[in-house]
């Protein structure tokens, strides 16, 4: 079945970069995205990507998708004290936004100073 | 600013309480909307799809009298928590996508809900 997973756990020092890996299962997804939640907070869309792209930047997030792999990255410049949360990468399994999203698990990353 | 509402934020009742949660889509039309459950520290949990006009269709294991869905509208569906325990207690959250363009999905803030 659908699947996406990533490793729980990251550690990183302030001012270095940080990459959070996922991989998936289903080849079919158009979207793939990067959802970011700080403790008790809901849910924030950091950034998504479409299948049919390789790379996307949004200033300092940079999201490489090989999708031979099935394997997503996310890549923050610069991490900072504030980027200290958990990272959900989730695709959407098909064509279209109203279908269902797949999660992986989460990476919680922490940022020491 | 927000694109999908999502109210109360923190809820907490007694035992045996009714608890309605309210997912509004602010600027868009949304005919699927999802309703997740979030334990501490765990990844979200799919509860179920709500569909504008039509049932809801609840994964497996959810149990759809004790978790009532509405969707009457393209902008407002609500979850409500029927007759709830302490083991409701938990982070429920909405998400919507604009039914007419091929944005991604947005999440409302959730609700905290906490059963004494």
């Amino acid at each position: 079945g659908e699947d996406v997973e990533q490793s729980l756990f990251l550690s990183v020092r302030e001012g270095d970069s940080s990459v959070i890996n996922c991989t998936y299962t289903d080849s079919s997804s158009t979207y793939l995205y990067w959802y970011k939640q700080e403790p008790g907070a809901g849910l924030q869309l950091l950034t998504y990507i479409f299948s049919n792209m390789d790379m996307k930047q949004d200033q300092r997030l940079t999201v490489l998708l090989n999708k031979k792999d099935k394997h997503l990255s996310l890549r923050i410049a610069d991490t900072q004290t504030g980027d200290s949360a958990i990272y959900f990468c989730a695709e959407n399994g098909g064509a279209g936004n109203n279908r269902k999203l797949i999660w992986g698990l989460g990476t919680s990353l922490a940022v020491n100073p | 600013g927000a694109v999908v509402s999502q109210h109360p934020s923190w809820v907490i009742c007694k035992s045996g309480t009714s608890v309605k949660i309210e997912c509004r889509s602010l600027d868009f039309q949304a005919t699927t909307m999802f309703w997740y459950r979030q334990f501490p520290k765990q990844s979200l949990m799919l509860m179920a799809t709500s569909n504008e006009g039509s049932k809801a269709t609840y994964e497996q294991g959810v149990e759809k009298d004790k978790f009532l869905i509405n969707h009457a509208s393209l902008t407002l569906s609500t979850l409500t928590v029927t007759s709830a325990h302490p083991e409701d207690s938990s982070f429920y959250i909405c998400s919507a996508g604009d039914t007419y363009s091929n944005q991604p999905q947005h999440f409302g803030d959730g609700t905290r809900l906490s059963i004494l």
